[in-house]
Parts: C-alpha cells; sequence; structure tokens
C-alpha cells in the first residue's frame, strides 16, 4: 500500500516569496492533517480535514497560510508571503478518521517538505 | 492551556540495557494516548496507541504505561539495540476529539 506522497522535499525561498506543497494522503483516508515541525520541537498542528472540509484550523496564521483538499483528496498547503520564522518541515499525515468521533486510530505521516526561508 | 512535556534531555543508555522515557502532560483528558518514533529526516512512525482504561500495553520489546491519576506515560523499550536510536514523540488527542498534539520528543542513543 503507498504511503503519504509530499512533494517538494525541499524548498529554498527568500522571504517574503510564496510557495506552496502538495500532499496524497493513502487511499481511502477520509482525514488529511497538515503538521508544521520547527527544529527540535514536536508537530504543531495547523489544519485537518474531513474529507474535503475543515475541522480545526484554529492554528493557521491565516493572514499568510492557506490550505485547500478539493474532491477529499490531494491537498495543498500555501504560504505567501514567507518569514524566516516558517522555517520548518512541513508534515502531512492521514487517518482513516470518523467525523465528529475522537481519533482512535493511528497517523500516517509523509516524509515532509523541508521549507528554508532565507 | 493543554501541555505535554517530555524529557528535554536526550537519553544514553548502553546496548542490551531497558531504555524508559516519560509523557507528562497537564490540563488534558485524553481517551488516548499514542507513542511515535522519528528517525532524522523522516516523518514519525507510529509503535503503540494505549487507551485511558488500559494499564498497560505491549508491543514486542516495547511497553507502554498510562496513569491517569499521575497524568503520565512511561515508554519502556528492553533489550535495546542501536537501531532504537531515534527520537520518540509522545502525543495526545486534543479536546476536541480529533487530531493529536505532539510533545517536543525526547532523543535516545543506543550505545554499542
Amino acid at each position: 500500500e503507498a504511503g503519504v506522497a509530499q512533494s517538494p522535499r525541499y524548498k529554498i525561498i527568500e522571504k517574503r516569496q510564496s510557495v506552496a506543497f502538495w500532499c496524497n494522503p493513502i487511499s481511502g483516508h477520509a482525514t488529511l492533517y497538515w503538521y508544521q515541525q520547527i527544529l527540535g520541537q514536536g508537530p504543531k498542528l495547523l489544519i485537518q480535514f474531513q474529507n474535503n472540509g475543515v475541522v480545526d484550523d484554529s492554528q493557521l496564521p491565516k493572514d499568510r497560510f492557506s490550505a485547500e483538499r478539493l474532491k477529499g483528496v490531494d491537498s495543498t498547503l500555501k504560504i505567501q508571503p514567507a518569514k524566516l520564522e516558517d522555517s520548518a518541515v512541513y508534515l502531512c499525515a492521514s487517518s482513516l478518521g470518523i467525523a465528529g468521533a475522537r481519533n482512535t486510530g493511528e497517523l500516517f505521516f509523509g516524509e515532509g517538505s523541508r521549507l528554508t526561508v532565507l | 492551556s493543554q501541555k505535554i512535556e517530555q524529557n528535554s534531555e536526550a537519553l544514553n543508555i548502553q546496548e542490551g540495557k531497558t531504555a524508559t522515557l516519560t509523557c507528562n502532560y497537564t490540563n488534558y483528558s485524553p481517551a488516548y494516548l499514542q507513542w511515535y518514533r522519528q528517525d532524522p529526516g523522516r516523518g514519525p512512525v507510529f509503535l503503540l496507541l494505549i487507551r485511558e482504561n488500559e494499564k498497560e500495553k505491549r508491543k514486542e520489546r516495547l511497553k507502554v504505561t498510562f496513569d491517569t491519576t499521575l497524568k503520565q506515560s512511561l515508554f519502556h523499550i528492553t533489550a535495546s539495540q542501536p537501531a532504537d536510536s531515534a527520537t520518540y514523540l509522545c502525543a495526545l488527542d486534543v479536546d476536541s476529539g480529533y487530531a493529536l498534539n505532539f510533545g517536543k520528543g525526547t532523543s535516545l542513543l543506543v550505545t554499542p
């Protein structure tokens, strides 16, 4: 079974530029998450989708970050304009997920997209 | 606010010994607690899930305990091997019950 696919693996940009990350979750997984992991820290949830609807985006800096999950499958995360403090690894994860229920299953993570903002 | 704390210091142990990692939490009433392993440059990989009504869970050389009174989970690796060297993350479901919040992780180094 194919895992969670993410691209690009690495991206270097100048501050104030924009960047987009793509994620393809495991087939059949209804729930998709974007996490930000700064060096030396644990993953921090940015946004969670259930199918193509947003469940939780309370920690997403909406003035510069946006995410969408069209057709309830692939997802993109965009940063515009980027700041130095956005340098991090952006992890996409998916789970089977049950709408309205507490998470009872494991999350499957992709390898992440490492962003460096200069 | 909800807080998850893991050993901030790296844990160095000798091959064959038992490694014990700690996860403490405050302002949480988790229904589940999960442990993940993360290798450098890779995404976290799920290891074990333990429910609030379970005291202990085992999987091969791994053992997890969950004490909801102490608000603590202990993660044990018995007969540790150099291949067990990695960062181990503790995660709890958020109050809304949807996603997971992660601790900072504890780095484990097993030397021959």
